[in-house]
């Protein structure tokens, strides 16, 4: 069975720190893996990772994917407490003729002033 | 507007009621999903389509059932509202060609009493 698993399940920081939340999954194809913030409701999307080692960045956010020990990390540098949110991540499990979504449970991430 | 619309954006509704929630997009993709988020579970997948002639079911299809009236519009129905339904629905859409991520809509945030 395809699964998704996300650690920590929550974590809570102060501004100013750097922290990493990881994934690691188990499907039986693999096609990519992607990371969503949520904070109120909808999920905004982050990155979408399709080889190993290379590390996608946006501003303070980064992330890489290892696709021979089949996890990822998203990091956070230098936290702010707009940073607070549920960070998802998601594989997408190519089978053919189908694109699905598998989903982990999500990081709760709390940034303290 | 946000690209992707679900209404009703909160519902009470009782046991045994049907109930019908909506989803239409503006960003002409043919993938569309629908998915329930409830509290250490994630997100997971109830129904998805990759056309209005292609309905598929998701991991937890059962008491669920869909619509897709056309490539913008895709709806699920509660047929006989039960108590473990009560969770927050979000609609999805993604491209239909290649390694691509998904679009939320803001939730539908359904009790069952």
């Amino acid at each position: 069975e395809d699964k998704v698993v996300q650690s920590p399940l929550s974590l809570v920081v102060h501004e100013g720190d750097t922290v990493t939340l990881n994934c690691s999954y188990e499907v039986t194809n693999f096609r990519s893996l992607l990371w969503y913030k949520q904070e109120k409701k909808a999920p905004t999307f982050l990155f979408m990772l399709t080889s190993s080692g290379i590390e996608k960045k946006s501003g303070r956010l980064s992330s890489i994917l290892d696709k021979k020990e089949l996890f990822s990390i998203l990091n956070i540098t230098a936290t702010q407490t707009g940073d607070s949110a549920v960070y998802l991540c998601a594989v997408d499990p190519a089978r053919s003729g189908t694109y699905k979504y598998i989903f982990g449970t999500g990081t709760r991430l709390k940034v303290l002033a | 507007d946000a690209d992707v619309t679900q209404t009703p954006r909160n519902r009470i509704t009782k046991t045994g009621k049907r109930i019908m929630l909506e989803c239409s997009q503006t960003k002409g993709h043919d993938r569309m999903y629908w998915y329930r988020q409830d509290p250490g579970l994630g997100l997971r997948l109830i129904y998805y389509s990759f056309d209005v002639k292609d309905i598929n079911k998701g991991e937890i299809s059962d008491g669920y059932s869909v619509s897709r009236q056309a490539q913008a519009k895709f709806s699920l129905s509660l047929e006989s509202a039960i108590p473990n339904q009560t969770a927050l629905y979000f609609c999805a859409t993604s491209l239909g060609q290649g390694n691509t991520e998904a679009f939320f809509g803001q939730g539908t945030r359904l009790t069952v009493v």
